[in-house]
């Protein structure tokens, strides 16, 4: 099975830097997914990982560490429309990166203050 | 349009009553998925299918009946709604490909409740 673990809020300011942490047990793996989750929107890809390090995309950047069975997203440059929802999710062994289901924490709510 | 569109939006049904969820996706995307999103839960796996008459249970399949019998259609039907089944739905699809980033692109969601 499963188990993902991550923050269910934080909260950062405008033009700062948050780091959302995610920690994953599972009985296999085949990559670590990101997604953003607008309020009452659909989530949308941000990243993923598949081998330990960092890979870094504009203001985001999702590193893995697959020894510790842990990640996190940082955000850079802390914009008020970055106030959203954050998934983690990992892929399961069999496929070819999440093309069988992905298995999603429950979400880390980040608040953007001014 | 090109996309993943998913119908109705929003969903009032009694309880028992059967209901049915569509899906549609234009990219010609091999696999399909829908999740159910609660509070407290976050996203978790219905079924999916890896292509047209091919299908598999997730997390969470009591109660859901899925088809598919054209790649770009993945209807899901409670067969006699319960409350526990008010959610909101999530439909996905994706490209398995031969590259290990297999992203996944998610429908609006259908608003469903059962009174």
């Amino acid at each position: 099975g499963q188990n993902i673990d991550q923050p269910t809020e934080m909260t950062a300011t405008e033009g700062a830097i948050v780091q959302i942490n995610c920690t994953y047990q599972t009985s296999g793996f085949n990559g670590l997914f990101w997604y953003q989750q607008h309020a009452g929107e659909a989530p949308t890809f941000l990243s993923y990982n598949v081998l330990d390090g960092l890979e870094e995309k504009g203001r985001f950047s999702s590193f893995l560490s697959r020894s510790k069975g842990y990640s996190y997203l940082l955000l850079k440059e802390l914009q008020m429309k970055d106030s959203a929802s954050y998934l983690c999710a990992v892929g399961p062994p069999y496929s070819g990166g999440g093309a069988d289901g992905l298995t999603f924490g429950k979400g880390t709510h980040l608040i953007i203050q001014p | 349009d090109a996309g993943i569109t998913q119908s109705p939006r929003y969903k009032i049904t009694e309880t028992g009553r059967q209901v049915t969820l569509m899906c549609h996706q234009t990219w010609s995307h091999s696999y399909m998925f829908w999740y159910r999103q609660d509070l407290g839960h976050g996203l978790r796996l219905i079924y999916y299918s890896a292509a047209a008459d091919i299908t598999d249970k997730g997390e969470v399949p009591d109660g859901y009946v899925v088809s598919r019998s054209k790649t770009e259609n993945f209807p899901l039907t409670l067969e006699s709604a319960t409350r526990s089944q008010t959610s909101v739905y999530f439909c996905a699809s994706s490209d398995r490909g031969e590259g290990l980033n297999t992203e996944a692109f998610f429908g609006q969601g259908t608003r469903l409740t059962v009174v």
